[in-house]
Formats: structure tokens, sequence, C-alpha cells
């Protein structure tokens, strides 16, 4: 059965960082490219950022660019999304999917709540 | 990457049918045919519906269909029933990203 499990959100102030973790069974992670989408509180879905296969290819959407980053550990089985100099506006939950070119598996979601 | 446009909401009785259009333009949803639909009800993750414009998952209810047409993609329910009701969400695949539609409330009368 595929899993995939988000961990590492909460609260942090404006400016903070924090490093978001998802951790996938079921599935030999290391072939398919994974994705991070989030949601703000009752808005819609929002593509954040996109990774290949190996690591070596990434893309994030305008709105990060410059501040998150993804990454993942194939060893591991486990993506990341790094999160710096955060914004009232990046208050969301985070849901790591599995994908090529359409999200087939998606986690629980992580809630991030930035907030002074 | 502007978000794909989506009706806010739509509505329909038990046993009609609905479509819900998703409009992008020729870079993405008219540029590639790799349209996918996800559903989500409230508080769970959204679910995969339709993929690769038409293409159904295994385990997702023939009722659901999917189409396009240019820069426009929808996605038809037909035999509307009350567990339908959610929100629904069309995405494009591109070569430098991923982009969502802003989401379409569907309520079963």
């Amino acid at each position: 059965e595929v899993q995939l499990v988000e961990s590492g959100g909460g609260i942090v102030q404006p400016g903070g960082s924090l490093r978001l973790s998802c951790a996938a069974s079921g599935f030999t992670f290391s072939s398919y490219w994974m994705h991070w989408v989030r949601q703000a509180p009752g808005k819609g879905l929002v593509w954040v950022s996109r990774i290949n296969t190996a690591g070596t290819s990434t893309s994030h959407a305008d709105s990060v660019k410059g501040r998150f980053t993804i990454s993942r550990d194939n060893a591991k089985n486990t993506l990341y999304l790094q999160m710096n100099s955060l914004r009232a506006e990046d208050t969301a939950v985070y849901y790591c999917a599995r994908a090529g070119r359409f999200l087939d598996y998606w986690g629980q979601g992580i809630l991030v709540t930035v907030s002074s | 990457q502007s978000a794909l446009t989506q009706p806010a909401s739509v509505s329909g009785s038990p046993g009609q049918s609905i479509t819900i259009s998703c409009t992008g333009t020729s870079s993405d949803v008219g540029g590639y045919n790799y349209v996918s639909w996800y559903q989500q009800h409230p508080g769970k993750a959204p679910k995969l519906m339709i993929y690769d414009v038409s293409n159904r998952p295994s385990g997702v209810s023939n009722r659901f269909s999917g189409s396009k047409s240019g820069n426009t993609a929808s996605l038809t329910i037909s035999g509307l029933q009350a567990e339908d009701e959610a929100d629904y969400y069309c995405s494009s695949y591109t070569s430098i990203s991923t982009v969502f539609g802003g989401g379409t409330k569907l309520t079963v009368l």
C-alpha cells in the first residue's frame, strides 16, 4: 500500500524557517517524481515544487522561488521541503504527492502556520 | 504560472449530469494532453479522478469522464450522487511547472 506521511509542520514566526519531511513507503520511491502542493485555509490547491527521480532537477512556483528548496533522499525514501524567509501568506496545509504528469497519491497534509 | 480558470460553483440534482470547465492557455492546457482532475472532500486529501485528459484510474467510477478542446478541459459527472458533493480541481502539467485551477464546489441538490 502506498503511503506518504508528512511531518515537520507547526507554528513559526515571520522570517523563520521550517523543514517539512515526507516519508514514503509501499512503492519504489526512487522511480517517481515527487511534488509539494499547499492549500491555504479555505482556499484552493496551489502547486509549490517538484523534483525528478534522481533529485537533479527541481522546479518551484514563482511565489516561493528563492525561499523554498525541494530535495529528496532516495536511500531514506524521504522527500523534503526547506522553507526559509517564511511569510504569513505561506500559512497552509502542505501536501506531498507522488507524481509523473499527474499526482496519483497524496499524503494527509501537514499544517504550517506563520504568525507572530 | 497563472491559475487555470474554473467556475466557482456548480450544482445539480441526483441523477443529473454536470460539467465543470477548466480554461488555460496554449502554454498549459492547450499545449499538452496532461490535464488531470482531483476531488477533495472537506478535511481530506485530494483524490485523482482523471489523468491525461480522459483516463480514469482504477477504482474511479465510470460516471466521471474528461475531455479537452483547445485550451479548455472539461470534467463531466453523470448520474450525480450525494457523495459526489465536493470540491473539484483541474491541473495541467507543463515542462517547467504544474498549475492548478481555482477549484469548483459541486453541490448536489
